[in-house]
């Protein structure tokens, strides 16, 4: 199946600071979405972005469909511990037959 | 709110046992998903299903097989556990429609020993 491409892998940074992440893909999707996992839990959905261009908002986290439809990115303003946890990027090609997900940021967060 | 209830949270089964993984949706999704999940890897699509009786081969359906026999309940089935299926395995359903969301299940950490 196909992969997209997350970046970074993981990161390190300190309570107060924003964090930036963001997936490329080869492929055109129609949508995107952004779920958080938190250890030994399921994935739950953040944000959902339906059009090209698309900037969309959620407390602290904002998320941006790509012009080109082949990327998106979060951003986190201001962390907390709680932010702590593996954040996935998802991509949904209506040919395809279900999501293509990137393989994770893992996000850490030194007090 | 959608929910999505996976059977068990833990299991631990020997090496050869038939193993069976349920999962049940609220919110009378038509596409339900079986997904596993290893440090490294990401998630790996198993199996899905469109429909009710419905099954198709996702990437590594290999050792594995699903069963569908209501909309609302979709299992995963390992004929003869294995120590490499030792996993994380996420099940999620999603409406039929070009733009919508899915919806994970909490997961059921599978160890085969």
């Amino acid at each position: 199946g196909q992969q997209l491409n997350q970046s970074p892998q993981s990161m390190f940074i300190q309570e107060g600071e924003d964090v930036s992440m963001n997936c490329t893909s080869s492929s055109i999707f129609n949508t995107w979405l952004w779920y958080k996992q938190e250890p030994g839990e399921g994935p739950v959905l953040l944000i959902a972005l339906y059009k090209a261009g698309e900037l969309t908002s959620n407390g602290r986290l904002t998320a941006q469909f790509g012009i080109t439809r082949k990327d998106s990115f979060l951003n986190i303003s201001a962390s907390i511990p709680s932010d702590v946890g593996i954040y996935f990027c998802a991509g949904w090609d209506p040919g395809a037959d279900g999501l293509t997900f990137g393989k994770g940021t893992h996000l850490i967060i030194q007090p | 709110d959608v929910k999505v209830t996976q059977s068990s949270r833990y299991l631990v089964k020997r090496t050869g046992e038939k193993v069976f993984l349920e999962c049940v949706q609220d919110m009378d999704h038509e596409n339900m998903f079986w997904y596993r999940q290893d440090p490294g890897l990401g998630l790996r699509l198993i199996y899905f299903s469109y429909d009710v009786k419905m099954k198709e081969k996702g990437d590594i359906p290999e050792g594995y097989s699903v069963s569908r026999e209501k909309k609302e309940r979709f299992s995963l089935i390992l004929e003869s556990a294995s120590t490499n299926q030792t996993s994380m395995y996420l099940c999620a359903s999603r409406a039929t429609g070009g733009t919508t969301e899915a919806f994970f299940g909490q997961g059921t950490r599978l160890t085969v020993v």
